[in-house]
């Protein structure tokens, strides 16, 4: 079945520094791939998505890469903000098979410090 | 402003009741979801609907029911026999069930609390 698997949290930084968040996942089809971002108390809001190997998404200075290669799609930052602090959700949705259900990895919170 | 509205933002269950999450969307979007947020375990699907009167059990139905009577309603009902109900409950819509490239639209949230 399709998984997706997330580094564990949380991750502390200061304002300022370079962000990685680790994504790998699973899949029997040819799947696309999403980052959601939950903010305190509220419901998931989408980041990015990329759809075919080697597209890049980005959104308000976040990034990342579908990588078929190494099955990845690494959610990156050059400089975070405070305000950047909240729990990031990466998620696949995959072709193959008879419907479409995305599958979420477990989430990983982002602690940015003044 | 097109969106999804979740009510109540918190709800209380007694031992032995009912209760029923309400989830609105003006989207105009065929596919709904229920999804159950426990901390630490990311997201986990209850049920999903692709269109009016149709809707399937996801991985974790038991002790939960749906209705899909109206295309921008999806409400959520709790029964007394889900043990362990004390969660935050996310509904999400997509234009359709079909497209793998399908952006998910979320609503606010219900948080469940058990007296």
């Amino acid at each position: 079945g399709n998984s997706v698997t997330q580094m564990e949290g949380p991750v502390t930084l200061s304002e300022e520094a370079f962000l990685t968040i680790n994504c790998t996942y699973t899949a029997t089809g040819y799947p696309s791939l999403f980052w959601y971002v939950q903010y305190p108390g509220e419901g998931l809001q989408l980041l990015l998505k990329a759809t075919k190997a080697d597209d890049k998404g980005s959104n308000k200075g976040f990034e990342a890469t579908y990588r078929k290669e190494t099955t990845s799609f690494h959610l990156e930052k050059g400089s975070v903000q405070v305000s950047d602090s909240a729990v990031y959700f990466c998620a696949l949705s995959d072709r193959a098979g008879g419907s479409y259900i995305p599958t979420f990895g477990r989430g990983t919170s982002l602690i940015v410090h003044p | 402003d097109g969106g999804i509205t979740q009510s109540p933002k918190y709800l209380f269950r007694k031992e032995g009741q009912n209760v029923t999450l309400s989830c609105e969307q003006n989207l105009n979007h065929d596919a709904m979801y229920w999804y159950r947020q426990d901390p630490g375990q990311g997201l986990r699907l209850i049920y999903y609907s692709q269109i009016v009167n149709d809707f399937q059990k996801g991985d974790i139905a038991e002790g939960y029911s749906v209705s899909r009577e109206k295309k921008e309603s999806f409400p959520l009902t709790v029964t007394s026999a889900q043990k362990n109900p004390t969660a935050f409950y996310l509904c999400a819509s997509s234009l359709a069930l079909a497209g793998t490239t399908e952006t998910q639209y979320f609503g606010p949230g219900t948080r469940l609390l058990v007296l």
